[in-house]
């Protein structure tokens, strides 16, 4: 079974900038939750969806967006992009809203220049 | 907010050896999970302890959860080159959406 897919792996991007970036959690998992986490850190919490419906936020300003889509794939939008904003984006896939164990992709890594 | 301190945040040690990572907060978990990370990877599940003062053992590796569950350590025995990556806690409270907070990790480097 294919585990929690996530594109683009890398990309490059200019302050100013909007990018999107898409997760598909694994087969059978209705909650997604996105992280962002900077080198040296450990992962920051974005947003949680669960069947379509955003469940949790975290603390990231409204440039920061997301959707969760019927067939509960995802994508992640930045918009404005800062050079702050450069981090391992990390998409998790869990079976349901209270599931502990977090199931994670391998990140797109977002370089803003 | 919760927080979760972790140390410590950089271990390089040789094989063969033992190390303890630490993970504590003032706050209160209803569970805590142990993620590894390796270069270029998400973080994957090692344990999940739920009781206070439980123990946990995963091959060379002990998980404990503090009696008021809001530490827990990890310790390797007898440590391997294959053991090196980012060592990351997170803790939770349960009802509703469970949404873990993660320490910022203790990134361990095993030495042949």
């Amino acid at each position: 079974d294919a585990g929690v897919t996530q594109s683009p792996t890398h990309l490059i991007k200019t302050r100013g900038q909007h990018v999107t970036l898409r997760c598909s959690p694994i087969s059978g998992h209705k909650s997604v939750s996105w992280y962002q986490q900077v080198l040296g850190q450990g992962p920051q919490f974005i947003f949680q969806y669960y069947e379509k419906e955003e469940r949790g936020r975290g603390n990231f300003p409204d440039r920061f967006s997301a959707r969760q889509f019927p067939n509960y794939s995802s994508e992640l939008n930045v918009n404005a992009l800062l050079l702050g904003d450069s981090a391992l984006y990390l998409c998790a896939s869990s079976l349901g809203l209270a599931g502990r164990t977090l199931f994670f992709g391998e990140g797109s890594r977002l370089t803003v220049l | 907010t919760q927080l979760l301190e972790q140390s410590p945040q950089f271990l390089s040690i040789q094989e063969g050896e033992n190390l303890t990572v630490y993970c504590n907060s003032s706050s209160v978990f209803s569970s805590l999970q142990w993620y590894r990370q390796e270069p270029g990877e998400g973080p994957v599940l090692l344990v999940t302890v739920v009781t206070g003062g439980e123990v946990k053992k995963l091959k060379r590796l002990t998980f404990q959860f503090g009696d008021a569950r809001k530490d827990s350590s990890l310790h390797i025995t007898a440590a391997q080159p294959g053991d090196t990556g980012l060592y990351l806690c997170a803790g939770g409270i349960s009802g509703g959406s469970y949404i873990p907070t993660f320490g910022r990790g203790t990134s361990l480097i095993v030495h042949p």
